[in-house]
């Protein structure tokens, strides 16, 4: 089946810190991966995404991700966490074939003084 | 230009109870989708459309039923409340699937008692 995998749950880094939030994915081919981020009462809010070509992507807010085919990862970066990044993270793909957006189950990040 | 809105942001309904909640938007997006994020689990979608008077079964959808009668609003309904229900819902919108960014609303937060 289709899936998407945040393993870490909650992750707390401190203010300045370089940050990497996980994401693999279980898809018969590579599909199309997303990464949003929810701050606490608001909805979601797309960072960047993949679709192909150069395997490394740009987003928003200074964040960046990594396409790795051979290890069906997507994982989110970040050089320097500011307090403003506190926020869940979400991965999610879309498959193409189906319209649907499978999500991850979040990562809660914290940030540190 | 408004996005995607939810309407109510809150309700308390009691078991057995039904209600209708509205998603507008107004990016003249063909896709629209209603998903339910409880702690722990992400988003998982309920239903989805793909155009004006189109709606499809997601994920999750028992329990719930929807209209699309204009291409601008997505109606999630409730028929018959369950606390189980208990969630926020999300709307959101797409121009097209795959590979296209889905925008999403503010949410509702919905309490079964």
């Amino acid at each position: 089946a289709q899936s998407v995998t945040q393993p870490d749950i909650h992750i707390t880094v401190s203010e300045g810190a370089s940050l990497e939030l996980r994401c693999n994915y279980s898809y018969g081919a590579t599909p199309y991966l997303f990464w949003y981020v929810q701050s606490p009462g608001q909805g979601l809010q797309l960072l960047l995404k993949y679709f192909s070509g150069d395997t490394l992507v740009q987003g928003i807010k200074g964040f960046e991700a990594e396409f790795k085919r051979s290890q069906s990862s997507f994982n989110l970066r970040k050089p320097s966490v500011h307090w403003s990044d506190a926020a869940e993270y979400f991965c999610a793909a879309n498959g193409g074939a189906t319209n649907k957006l499978i999500f991850g189950t979040g990562t809660l990040l914290a940030v540190q003084p | 230009n408004a996005g995607v809105t939810q309407t109510p942001k809150f309700r308390v309904l009691k078991t057995g109870q039904s209600m209708t909640l509205l998603c507008a938007q107004d990016m003249n997006h063909e896709y629209m989708y209603w998903y339910r994020q409880d702690p722990g689990m992400g988003l998982r979608l309920i239903h989805y459309s793909v155009g004006e008077g189109t709606t499809a079964k997601g994920e999750v959808p028992d329990g719930y039923n929807v209209s699309r009668l204009k291409k601008q609003n997505f109606l999630l309904g409730l028929e018959s409340a369950a606390p189980s229900q208990t969630s926020v819902y999300f709307c959101a919108s797409s121009y097209k699937g795959g590979p296209h960014e889905q925008y999403f609303g503010p949410g509702t937060r919905l309490t079964v008692t």
